[in-house]
């Protein structure tokens, strides 16, 4: 089965710093997505990503934060100045955009702010 | 209120046991829901889609109930291998992007 791909696997950075966490969604896929899971908390949507823009957006994903479809196959999340509160296990996901509500998630970047 | 509630468990259950988990929603216009299994510190995997007319995948049965709002996940004769947290999820019919939204999970451990 096709894969969504995260790298990389662990991320540590120390607070302030800029991190950038990258995906490659499944080719074919049209609807782009990060979430993430802060250690012991629930599953928490932070953007979707359609056509080239942003289509839904959390109150998480603050101005710290952006995307980024550059090259119409990776898809980046970059937090320009992070917080100790921004460690977590960040998930990208991909969906088709007909057919199916499933969403696939990709393995996963841990994150951890010093 | 939460927008997905689930008692967070943990279930502990002997091997063959039949364990139910419960969900409720808060936004009558959810429109799809979904379990989701999540091992530890693994991304959470699609185990099935439920319908309101309840559907079962082998030893997994769902079922919903709009009118209380209200979704619950049944599994027969648990393996080791069910030991996870199950991930109760829905879709809002307003969020256009089919964005989810999960509840926080029930663990199960299944013991021999």
């Amino acid at each position: 089965e096709p894969e969504v791909t995260q790298t990389p696997s662990h991320q540590v950075t120390q607070m302030g710093q800029e991190v950038i966490l990258h995906c490659v969604p499944i080719s074919n896929h049209l609807y782009f997505y990060w979430y993430r899971q802060i250690l012991g908390q629930k599953v928490e949507f932070l953007v979707s990503f359609y056509n080239n823009e942003i289509s839904e957006k959390s109150e998480i994903f603050d101005d710290q934060f952006s995307v980024e479809r550059p090259d119409g196959s990776n898809f980046t999340l970059k937090i320009r100045s992070t917080k100790l509160e921004d460690s977590a296990m960040y998930f990208c996901a991909s969906r088709p955009g007909t057919g199916t509500e499933k969403l696939f998630f990709g393995s996963g970047t841990q994150l951890s702010v010093l | 209120r939460k927008e997905v509630e689930q008692d967070p468990g943990p279930f502990n259950v002997p091997e063959g046991a039949t364990v139910a988990f419960n969900c409720t929603y808060s936004n009558s216009a959810s429109q799809s829901f979904f379990w989701y299994r999540q091992d530890c510190r693994k991304e959470p995997k699609l185990l099935m889609s439920v319908y309101s007319s309840g559907n079962e995948d082998g030893r997994f049965t769902a079922q919903l109930n709009r009118a209380s709002q209200y979704i619950s996940l049944l599994i027969r004769d648990s393996k080791l291998s069910d030991s996870a947290t199950y991930l109760c999820v829905v879709n809002i019919l307003w969020s256009n992007t089919g964005k989810l939204i999960f509840g926080q999970g029930t663990t199960l451990q299944v013991k021999p």
